[in-house]
């Protein structure tokens, strides 16, 4: 079993829809909660991050963390076709000392937005 | 800055040759990380490296595949000989280190085709 589980999809939505991305985990250790966008033939980059538990609100974009169910969420409210990209989720142990940043990614979800 | 700088961006080679992909990471960053994105897998860290030390390299598929960092602008994953199952996206990304080091900064990848 991967330490991070998410649905590949593909996830296709009208603009305007709410999108709902998860992703699930099995090790308790990680304290940090990331999503990557990526869109095509890019590199990912970094969307938002929540340390611990909670919920954390960028615009459009929420994210959630319910660490007692290892499991993390990132909503897109009135989504738009510039949305299109693949979304992964990343977790972290910890920040600073003998992390090194070292990141465990799960799979992606590739979401198309469509006019 | 420009990012973290991947070269080059497509390799097509045959199956059997030498493969170099290179990498320079943001000026600053001390911790360097080699990834490969395939559609079946997502994204898997090869290995990561903190002030020019391996870390960790358990990610490493098979001998075949080494990766060294002579110094804190340079990197290089070198595959030999090469397989058409290598065939895949390969990203650098480098992080600051200390507490900041929750963001991964990836360079635009290196799309290798082995035919």
């Amino acid at each position: 079993q991967k330490e991070v589980e998410q649905d590949p999809g593909p996830l296709s939505v009208p603009e305007g829809a709410i999108v709902s991305l998860n992703c699930t985990y099995s090790n308790s250790a990680f304290q940090y909660f990331m999503w990557y966008r990526q869109y095509s033939r890019k590199g990912p980059e970094l969307l938002m991050y929540t340390y611990s538990s909670g919920n954390k609100e960028d615009g459009r974009f929420t994210a959630q963390v319910d660490k007692s169910s290892k499991y993390i969420s990132l909503f897109i409210r009135d989504s738009q076709p510039s949305d299109s990209a693949t979304y992964l989720c990343a977790m972290l142990e910890h920040a600073g000392g003998t992390s090194y940043g070292k990141l465990t990614f799960g799979q992606g979800t590739i979401l198309t937005v469509h006019p | 800055d420009a990012g973290v700088i991947q070269s080059p961006r497509h390799e097509v080679t045959e199956m059997g040759q030498e493969v170099t992909l290179r990498c320079k990471p943001i000026s600053g960053h001390n911790s360097l990380f080699w990834y490969r994105q395939t559609m079946m897998r997502g994204l898997e860290l090869l290995i990561y490296f903190n002030n020019n030390v391996p870390i960790d390299d358990s990610g490493m598929p098979e001998d075949r595949f080494s990766a060294k960092m002579p110094n804190a602008s340079f990197s290089t994953l070198k595959i030999q000989p090469s397989e058409p199952r290598d065939s895949a996206v390969y990203f650098c990304a480098s992080t600051s280190g200390g507490r900041l080091n929750t963001e991964a900064f990836f360079g635009q990848g290196t799309r290798l085709t082995v035919v």
